[in-house]
């Protein structure tokens, strides 16, 4: 069973500055990596599907880097915005092999904006 | 924009009773799946289901759990007898296809067994 860890738990940001945060996994049996953005009384929303070693995905202000040999996922947020207020998690399925493979999370980094 | 709906947004149940949660997950996607969050912790995969079988399950998802695809847009986890320790968020996923897709999730119905 696969072990995501994330860091930090929780973090404030000032409006306008940017920020990153962690996430770790297994190096072994690498399927993809999952981030999710999940803000209070919603859904949690896709944000990024990662695979490869050295993927970069961008969405907006948000981007997402992946480093798979070493097991590690960089989230960045440029510019940061109240509305970046959420919790952000990462997940990688359990097992590897294309099937309906559930996702094993993380705990989440609880970001705070601070206007 | 087409989304995943859950029903209901809450459940107060007594333990020992059966309760049935409900999700239409979106029209084309072909997995499915139910994770559980109890307060303040992870959240955690209960199962999956795929080609009207299930494809998966965690070691939570034990003989008291179910699920069911009964028509073409609905899906449901079952609890036959609720515990204390079931109360939690559940939630609903779809995905089109494999781990590869990003999973859509529903707002959750929060169980609370008393």
């Amino acid at each position: 069973i696969l072990n995501v860890e994330q860091s930090p738990q929780s973090l404030h940001v000032q409006e306008g500055d940017s920020t990153n945060f962690t996430c770790s996994f297994p190096s072994s049996n690498f399927y993809a990596l999952h981030w999710y953005r999940w803000e209070t009384a919603k859904s949690p929303e896709a944000l990024f599907v990662m695979t490869l070693n050295g993927d970069e995905k961008k969405k907006g202000r948000i981007s997402a880097t992946l480093n798979t040999k070493e097991g590690y996922s960089y989230l960045y947020i440029k510019g940061s915005q109240p509305e970046d207020s959420a919790t952000y998690l990462c997940a990688s399925p359990l097992y590897s092999g294309g099937g309906a493979d559930g996702l094993t999370f993380g705990k989440g980094t609880h970001l705070i904006i601070q206007p | 924009e087409p989304e995943v709906t859950q029903t209901p947004s809450h459940q107060v149940t007594q333990m020992g009773q059966e309760v049935i949660l409900r999700c239409v997950p979106i029209s084309n996607h072909l997995y499915f799946y139910w994770y559980r969050q109890i307060l303040g912790q992870k959240v955690e995969f209960l199962v999956s289901f795929y080609n009207n079988e299930i494809s998966e399950k965690s070691e939570i998802f034990d003989d008291q759990f179910s699920v069911e695809r009964p028509d073409g847009s609905n899906f449901t986890l079952k609890i036959r007898s609720t515990k204390l320790e079931d109360s939690a968020m559940y939630f609903c996923a779809s995905s089109a296809s494999s781990s590869y897709n990003e999973q859509f999730f529903g707002p959750g119905t929060r169980l609370t067994v008393l």
